[in-house]
Protein backbone atom coordinates (compact mmCIF):
# COMPACT_ATOMS: atom_id res chain seq x y z
CA UNK A 1 0.00 0.00 0.00
CA UNK A 2 1.33 3.70 -0.41
CA UNK A 3 3.00 5.45 2.29
CA UNK A 4 4.58 8.86 2.89
CA UNK A 5 5.86 8.81 5.97
CA UNK A 6 7.31 12.55 7.22
CA UNK A 7 10.17 13.57 9.64
CA UNK A 8 9.60 14.29 12.68
CA UNK A 9 8.40 18.08 14.74
CA UNK A 10 11.22 20.70 14.58
CA UNK A 11 12.01 23.65 16.36
CA UNK A 12 13.60 26.25 14.91
CA UNK A 13 14.71 30.02 15.42
CA UNK A 14 14.07 32.55 13.11
CA UNK A 15 16.28 33.35 10.36
CA UNK A 16 17.54 29.40 10.07
CA UNK A 17 16.85 26.60 7.89
CA UNK A 18 14.37 23.77 8.09
CA UNK A 19 14.78 20.46 5.90
CA UNK A 20 11.53 17.58 6.45
CA UNK A 21 11.95 14.36 4.86
CA UNK A 22 9.42 12.33 2.99
CA UNK A 23 9.96 9.03 2.30
CA UNK A 24 7.58 6.80 -0.19
CA UNK A 25 7.09 3.04 -0.42
CA UNK A 26 4.37 1.15 -2.10
CA UNK A 27 4.93 2.17 -5.45
CA UNK A 28 7.98 3.07 -8.01
CA UNK A 29 9.12 6.10 -6.88
CA UNK A 30 10.08 7.96 -9.92
CA UNK A 31 6.56 7.17 -11.29
CA UNK A 32 4.82 10.10 -9.68
CA UNK A 33 5.32 13.88 -9.18
CA UNK A 34 5.32 15.30 -5.41
CA UNK A 35 4.34 18.13 -4.15
CA UNK A 36 5.07 20.09 -0.74
CA UNK A 37 2.32 22.15 1.12
CA UNK A 38 1.85 23.74 3.60
CA UNK A 39 -0.84 24.58 6.33
CA UNK A 40 -0.33 27.76 8.94
CA UNK A 41 -2.38 26.93 12.24
CA UNK A 42 -5.74 27.38 11.70
CA UNK A 43 -5.42 28.15 8.33
CA UNK A 44 -5.79 26.43 4.45
CA UNK A 45 -3.82 24.71 2.35
CA UNK A 46 -1.03 26.35 0.35
CA UNK A 47 1.19 24.91 -2.37
CA UNK A 48 4.63 25.44 -2.01
CA UNK A 49 6.47 23.63 -5.28
CA UNK A 50 6.78 20.18 -7.12
CA UNK A 51 9.59 18.40 -7.58
CA UNK A 52 9.65 15.31 -10.66
CA UNK A 53 11.73 11.97 -8.75
CA UNK A 54 12.75 10.75 -11.79
CA UNK A 55 14.66 13.75 -13.18
CA UNK A 56 14.62 15.97 -9.98
CA UNK A 57 13.57 18.88 -11.80
CA UNK A 58 11.63 21.45 -9.78
CA UNK A 59 9.32 24.20 -9.95
CA UNK A 60 8.16 26.67 -6.94
CA UNK A 61 5.65 28.58 -6.32
CA UNK A 62 6.57 32.17 -6.45
CA UNK A 63 6.53 33.52 -2.86
CA UNK A 64 9.03 31.08 -1.92
CA UNK A 65 10.90 31.26 -4.74
CA UNK A 66 14.60 31.72 -3.66
CA UNK A 67 13.75 30.87 -0.08
CA UNK A 68 12.74 26.85 -1.02
CA UNK A 69 14.56 24.19 -1.93
CA UNK A 70 13.06 20.56 -3.02
CA UNK A 71 15.55 17.58 -3.79
CA UNK A 72 15.31 13.72 -3.86
CA UNK A 73 16.93 10.43 -3.35
CA UNK A 74 16.27 8.04 -5.66
CA UNK A 75 18.22 5.07 -3.39
CA UNK A 76 16.09 5.76 -0.47
CA UNK A 77 13.09 6.76 -2.52
CA UNK A 78 12.88 9.98 -0.37
CA UNK A 79 12.21 13.54 -1.36
CA UNK A 80 13.23 16.80 0.72
CA UNK A 81 11.98 19.92 1.26
CA UNK A 82 14.10 22.84 3.14
CA UNK A 83 12.93 26.26 3.70
CA UNK A 84 15.79 29.32 4.65
CA UNK A 85 15.53 32.36 6.37
CA UNK A 86 12.66 31.33 8.52
CA UNK A 87 9.93 33.53 9.67
CA UNK A 88 7.12 33.17 12.46
CA UNK A 89 4.72 33.20 9.76
CA UNK A 90 6.47 30.22 8.37
CA UNK A 91 5.28 28.02 11.67
CA UNK A 92 3.01 25.68 9.97
CA UNK A 93 2.71 21.75 9.29
CA UNK A 94 4.30 20.70 6.24
CA UNK A 95 3.23 17.74 3.81
CA UNK A 96 4.40 16.17 0.95
CA UNK A 97 1.77 14.67 -1.59
CA UNK A 98 2.02 12.28 -4.27
CA UNK A 99 0.14 13.88 -7.37
CA UNK A 100 -1.65 11.10 -10.00
CA UNK A 101 -2.15 12.77 -13.41
CA UNK A 102 -3.68 10.50 -15.62
CA UNK A 103 -6.56 10.22 -16.03
CA UNK A 104 -6.95 13.12 -13.53
CA UNK A 105 -4.32 15.51 -11.88
CA UNK A 106 -4.39 15.99 -8.27
CA UNK A 107 -2.73 14.87 -4.44
CA UNK A 108 -3.99 10.60 -4.07
CA UNK A 109 -1.59 10.39 -1.33
CA UNK A 110 -0.33 12.85 1.71
CA UNK A 111 2.40 12.38 4.52
CA UNK A 112 0.96 12.86 7.57
CA UNK A 113 2.45 15.99 8.32
CA UNK A 114 5.53 17.53 9.73
CA UNK A 115 4.91 20.45 12.26
CA UNK A 116 7.14 22.91 12.01
CA UNK A 117 7.63 25.83 14.62
CA UNK A 118 9.35 28.98 14.42
CA UNK A 119 10.08 30.72 17.90
CA UNK A 120 12.70 32.68 19.37
CA UNK B 1 -6.57 35.53 0.65
CA UNK B 2 -7.26 32.43 -1.06
CA UNK B 3 -7.53 32.08 -5.37
CA UNK B 4 -10.79 29.94 -5.08
CA UNK B 5 -13.29 31.23 -2.37
CA UNK B 6 -15.46 28.84 -0.30
CA UNK B 7 -17.57 29.90 2.36
CA UNK B 8 -16.15 29.56 5.72
CA UNK B 9 -18.38 27.33 7.20
CA UNK B 10 -21.54 25.46 6.89
CA UNK B 11 -23.72 23.26 9.34
CA UNK B 12 -26.73 20.90 8.78
CA UNK B 13 -28.22 18.33 10.95
CA UNK B 14 -28.08 14.73 10.80
CA UNK B 15 -29.76 13.30 7.62
CA UNK B 16 -29.98 16.93 5.99
CA UNK B 17 -27.96 17.75 2.62
CA UNK B 18 -25.64 20.40 2.77
CA UNK B 19 -23.95 22.28 -0.56
CA UNK B 20 -20.22 23.62 -0.62
CA UNK B 21 -19.77 25.92 -3.43
CA UNK B 22 -16.26 26.81 -4.48
CA UNK B 23 -16.04 29.90 -6.88
CA UNK B 24 -12.88 30.80 -9.10
CA UNK B 25 -12.07 32.81 -11.88
CA UNK B 26 -11.21 32.86 -15.79
CA UNK B 27 -7.68 31.06 -14.94
CA UNK B 28 -8.19 28.54 -13.29
CA UNK B 29 -12.27 26.83 -12.88
CA UNK B 30 -13.35 29.22 -15.80
CA UNK B 31 -9.95 27.82 -17.93
CA UNK B 32 -11.54 24.16 -18.14
CA UNK B 33 -9.02 22.84 -15.44
CA UNK B 34 -10.42 20.01 -13.27
CA UNK B 35 -11.73 20.67 -9.53
CA UNK B 36 -11.13 18.28 -6.63
CA UNK B 37 -12.15 18.04 -3.15
CA UNK B 38 -10.69 17.03 -0.06
CA UNK B 39 -11.71 16.38 3.95
CA UNK B 40 -9.44 16.60 6.24
CA UNK B 41 -10.84 15.42 9.77
CA UNK B 42 -9.37 17.20 12.82
CA UNK B 43 -5.58 16.52 13.84
CA UNK B 44 -4.91 14.69 10.45
CA UNK B 45 -4.06 15.05 6.77
CA UNK B 46 -6.01 15.95 3.78
CA UNK B 47 -7.73 12.51 1.88
CA UNK B 48 -9.39 13.37 -1.57
CA UNK B 49 -12.97 12.97 -1.16
CA UNK B 50 -14.13 13.94 -5.10
CA UNK B 51 -11.73 14.17 -7.94
CA UNK B 52 -12.07 15.08 -12.01
CA UNK B 53 -15.06 17.21 -10.89
CA UNK B 54 -17.05 14.80 -9.79
CA UNK B 55 -15.22 11.11 -9.08
CA UNK B 56 -14.96 9.43 -5.95
CA UNK B 57 -12.44 6.81 -4.81
CA UNK B 58 -13.12 3.84 -3.72
CA UNK B 59 -14.00 3.63 -0.29
CA UNK B 60 -16.08 7.11 -0.44
CA UNK B 61 -19.57 6.53 0.26
CA UNK B 62 -22.09 7.99 -2.59
CA UNK B 63 -23.43 10.79 -0.30
CA UNK B 64 -20.78 12.69 -1.48
CA UNK B 65 -21.06 14.23 -4.72
CA UNK B 66 -19.55 17.19 -7.48
CA UNK B 67 -20.44 19.24 -10.13
CA UNK B 68 -18.95 22.03 -11.99
CA UNK B 69 -20.26 24.87 -13.73
CA UNK B 70 -18.85 27.89 -15.40
CA UNK B 71 -16.43 29.35 -12.93
CA UNK B 72 -17.29 27.73 -10.17
CA UNK B 73 -18.33 23.99 -8.28
CA UNK B 74 -19.58 22.58 -5.85
CA UNK B 75 -19.33 19.77 -3.32
CA UNK B 76 -23.23 18.20 -1.93
CA UNK B 77 -23.10 15.68 0.83
CA UNK B 78 -26.74 13.86 1.40
CA UNK B 79 -27.71 12.06 4.27
CA UNK B 80 -25.03 13.90 6.75
CA UNK B 81 -23.67 11.92 9.59
CA UNK B 82 -21.87 13.25 12.89
CA UNK B 83 -18.34 11.58 10.85
CA UNK B 84 -18.75 13.91 7.71
CA UNK B 85 -18.17 16.78 10.71
CA UNK B 86 -14.29 17.93 9.05
CA UNK B 87 -12.67 21.02 6.98
CA UNK B 88 -13.18 20.36 3.08
CA UNK B 89 -11.22 22.06 0.50
CA UNK B 90 -11.87 22.83 -3.21
CA UNK B 91 -8.62 22.59 -5.04
CA UNK B 92 -7.82 23.00 -9.35
CA UNK B 93 -4.61 24.64 -11.58
CA UNK B 94 -4.56 28.32 -12.31
CA UNK B 95 -2.47 29.17 -15.27
CA UNK B 96 -1.89 32.60 -14.07
CA UNK B 97 1.35 33.96 -12.48
CA UNK B 98 -0.05 34.07 -8.84
CA UNK B 99 0.77 30.30 -8.83
CA UNK B 100 -0.09 26.87 -9.85
CA UNK B 101 -2.11 24.66 -7.87
CA UNK B 102 -4.34 26.34 -5.96
CA UNK B 103 -6.91 25.99 -3.23
CA UNK B 104 -10.19 27.23 -1.39
CA UNK B 105 -9.74 29.06 2.13
CA UNK B 106 -11.64 25.76 3.39
CA UNK B 107 -15.34 25.25 4.62
CA UNK B 108 -15.97 23.97 8.04
CA UNK B 109 -18.78 21.47 8.43
CA UNK B 110 -20.67 21.14 11.72
CA UNK B 111 -23.40 18.30 11.89
CA UNK B 112 -25.88 19.87 14.51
Amino acid sequence: QVQLVQSGAEVKKPGASVKVSCKASGYTFTTYHMHWLRQAPGQGLEWMGIINPSGGTTSYAQRFQGRVTMTRDTSTSSVYMELSGLRSEDTAVYYCARYVEYPYSYFDFWGQGTLVTVSS
Amino acid sequence: QSVLTQPPSVSGAPGQRVTISCTGGSSNIGADYDVHWYQQLPGTAPTVLIYGNNYRPSGVPDRFSGSKSGTSASLAITGLQVEDEADYYCQSYDNSLSGAWVFGGGTKLTVL
